[in-house]
């Protein structure tokens, strides 16, 4: 069975500063991993995806994540936060090989400190 | 190109009402969900889709009915609504199971 873990229900940083918001899986089978970034009284919004192939995967307004097997980990980063990114941030997981729905973490609200 | 679109995007019912949420896509995908998003509780999966005419229940199931007649539209419906299913009801697509979701952009549903 698959699964997926946030740590942090919220994350504040500094305008300029690194972001960091931690996702980590479970799954008996490679998965394939996703990040969803929901902004205020919006629907999710996919930010970007690993299947296959790279296991850094850019995505959208700059954010990236790496896929690291060993850790069962896909973190979330952006070298430089800027107040538009205040938002909230799902991780989910799908398993390969048929699986029928995505397993998404509890969320991460990002706070942006000017 | 519409993507995924939820219709109403507000509604208010009195308890006891029943009320039918449409989602239609144009991306010709083979899957559809239904979620709803309450504060401090992530997104909880009520029914989906895995095709045209087929239907399968989620975590958070009871109180509602799904139907999927045609392939681009997934219904889902209130009975009788009760004040704990206000929420934020989200539907989305997926092309297939090595692809993300499209979401539509939710419906908020008091129910007083």
């Amino acid at each position: 069975a698959q699964s997926v873990t946030q740590l942090g229900s919220h994350v504040s940083v500094s305008e300029g500063a690194l972001v960091l918001l931690r996702c980590n899986y479970s799954s008996s089978v490679p998965p394939y991993l996703f990040w969803y970034v929901q902004y205020p009284n919006q629907g999710l919004q996919l930010l970007l995806k690993y299947t296959t192939g790279a296991t850094l995967v850019k995505g959208i307004n700059g954010f990236e994540a790496e896929f690291k097997k060993s850790e069962t980990s896909f973190h979330l980063t952006k070298p430089s936060a800027h107040m538009s990114d205040a938002a909230e941030y799902f991780c989910a997981v799908s398993e390969d090989f048929g699986n029928e729905k995505l397993t998404f973490g509890t969320g991460t609200r990002l706070t942006i400190i000017p | 190109n519409a993507g995924v679109t939820q219709t109403p995007k507000f509604r208010v019912l009195k308890t006891g009402q029943s009320m039918t949420l449409l989602c239609a896509q144009d991306m010709n995908h083979e899957y559809m969900y239904w979620y709803r998003q309450d504060p401090g509780m992530g997104l909880r999966l009520i029914h989906y889709s895995v095709g045209e005419g087929t239907t399968a229940k989620g975590e958070v199931p009871d109180g509602y009915n799904v139907s999927r007649l045609k392939k681009q539209n997934f219904l889902l419906g209130l009975e009788s609504a009760a004040p704990s299913q206000t929420s934020v009801y989200f539907c989305a697509s997926r092309k297939g199971t090595a692809y993300g979701y499209t979401f539509g952009s939710g419906t908020r549903l008091t129910v007083v």
